[in-house]
């Protein structure tokens, strides 16, 4: 069974840092882009940013509101996915979800407030 | 900048069809994937449609998605309808930098 999960999301003063896990299961980890995707509070669906496979490169992109305060990273070793934010303002609270079109799946999202 | 453009919400009976669209205003259809997502109230997304036509095992084949490529849109329909497909339907596609860009998505109401 392919399973997401998301950890690591919680409350952090506007500037502060976190970093976001995504522990996969279930498929082969090594071979899938992964991808970010954010839901601030009543709104829709974000783009936050992607890691492709190490095989076709391991490169990253990300959308324009956090480029150059977010990193993925990726530990294959580990089927884990990783986001770390930084300089976070009120308007990344979001929950955030890992996703693959590798295997079409979702995890179920953590929760991250920025508040101060 | 790309947009996928929706309409914010469409309505039907049970056992009945609905098509949700989405609108390119840039780019094409034609040279980028759509995917289509469904968000039941209090959930994650999931994927229902992928590579415009696409359904991952387990989605039913009530639900369908086509590309118009003469008018820049595609649609996800939803036949025989059901009071638990009433949800949020988000379409996805790239822009030209090769990011994901959503719609806006659609509320499907069942009544």
């Amino acid at each position: 069974e392919v399973q997401l999960v998301e950890s690591g999301g919680g409350l952090v003063k506007p500037g502060g840092s976190l970093r976001l896990s995504c522990a996969a299961s279930g498929f082969t980890f090594d071979y899938a882009w992964m991808t970010w995707v954010r839901q601030a509070p009543g709104k829709g669906l974000e783009w936050v940013g992607r890691i492709k496979s190490k095989a076709d490169g391991g490169t990253t992109d990300y959308a324009a509101p956090v480029k150059g305060r977010f990193t993925i990273s990726r530990d294959d070793s580990k089927s884990t996915l990783y986001l770390h934010m930084t300089s976070l303002k009120t308007e990344d609270t979001a929950v955030y979800y890992c996703t693959t079109y590798f295997v079409h799946s979702w995890g179920q999202g953590t929760l991250v407030t920025v508040s101060s | 900048n790309l947009m996928l453009t929706q309409p914010h919400s469409v309505s039907e009976s049970p056992g009945k069809t609905v098509t949700i669209s989405c609108t390119r205003n840039s780019g094409t259809f034609a040279s980028n994937y759509v995917q289509w997502y469904q968000q039941r109230p209090g959930s994650a997304p999931t994927t229902l449609i992928y590579e415009d036509t696409q359904r991952p095992s387990g989605v039913p084949d009530r639900f369908s998605g086509s590309i118009d490529t003469s008018s820049n849109s595609a649609s996800l329909t939803i036949s025989g309808l059901k009071t638990e497909d009433e949800a949020d339907y988000y379409c996805q596609s790239y822009d030209d930098n090769d990011h994901d860009i959503f719609g806006g998505g659609t509320k499907l109401t069942v009544l």
